[in-house]
């Protein structure tokens, strides 16, 4: 079974729009991260926000934040007032305990003038 | 060092031949992952290192591929008898280790094999 499941592999959006990627997960483990990371063009991979099982509250970065709803199993990202510079593969991932990061297949996004 | 470094950046090599990838993970991070993309997928892991031992190899897809980590720093994953299939954008990353932490990743190997 998957662990991580990104079901949009290419998303559009508008400058200085606001776009959701979203994530869902799959774990029995009461303690796990999940993440997000962007990988451009270039191919480098860049973390954006973390957000721990036990946090009360959504996380929050600049204009990153991350939708998470834990009865859902769900961990959207929500970027706020898209730039051409977003442009890039999105990653969600979840590490469990100790373990290894679990990755998504990513969802391509596309931000136009 | 100030971030993840892989080397080299660029591999080609033909079919059947032996290469090694390195990877140098910032200083103090006990964690050392490597990660295979291949071209418009996503991470697949290959394995971990804690310190200088390997606790999770699941992700070696054959015994053609082997890793080690010497000194808790660099590590080095061989590929032996490289097959075109091989060929793709192998990841380094390292970390402190943890739930809450992050990785922090390398640029990138990219290996074609021809």
């Amino acid at each position: 079974a998957q662990k991580i499941t990104q079901t949009q592999p290419g998303m559009f959006v508008q400058e200085k729009e606001a776009v959701t990627l979203d994530c869902t997960y799959d774990t029995s483990d009461p303690s796990y991260g999940l993440f997000w990371y962007k990988q451009p063009s270039s191919g480098e991979m860049i973390f954006l926000i973390y957000q721990g099982s036990y946090d009360q509250q959504n996380a929050t970065e600049g204009r990153y934040s991350l939708n998470f709803q834990k009865a859902r199993k769900s961990a959207n990202l929500v970027i706020s007032a898209s730039q051409l510079g977003d442009s890039a593969m999105y990653f969600c991932a979840m590490r469990e305990g100790f373990d290894k990061l679990i990755f998504g297949t990513g969802t391509r996004l596309q931000v136009f003038p | 060092g100030a971030g993840v470094s892989q080397s080299p950046s660029n591999k080609v090599t033909e079919k059947g031949k032996d290469v090694e990838l390195r990877c140098d993970p910032i200083s103090g991070h006990t964690a050392l992952y490597w990660y295979r993309q291949s071209l418009g997928q996503g991470l697949e892991f290959l394995i971990y290192f804690q310190g200088n031992s390997a606790p999770d190899k699941s992700g070696l897809p054959s015994d053609r591929f082997s890793a080690e980590r010497t000194g808790g720093s660099v590590s080095t994953l061989t590929i032996q008898r490289t097959q075109q299939e091989d060929s793709a954008v192998y990841l380094c990353a390292s970390s402190l280790g943890g739930v809450g932490w992050g990785y922090t990743f390398g640029s990138g190997t990219r290996l074609t094999v021809v």
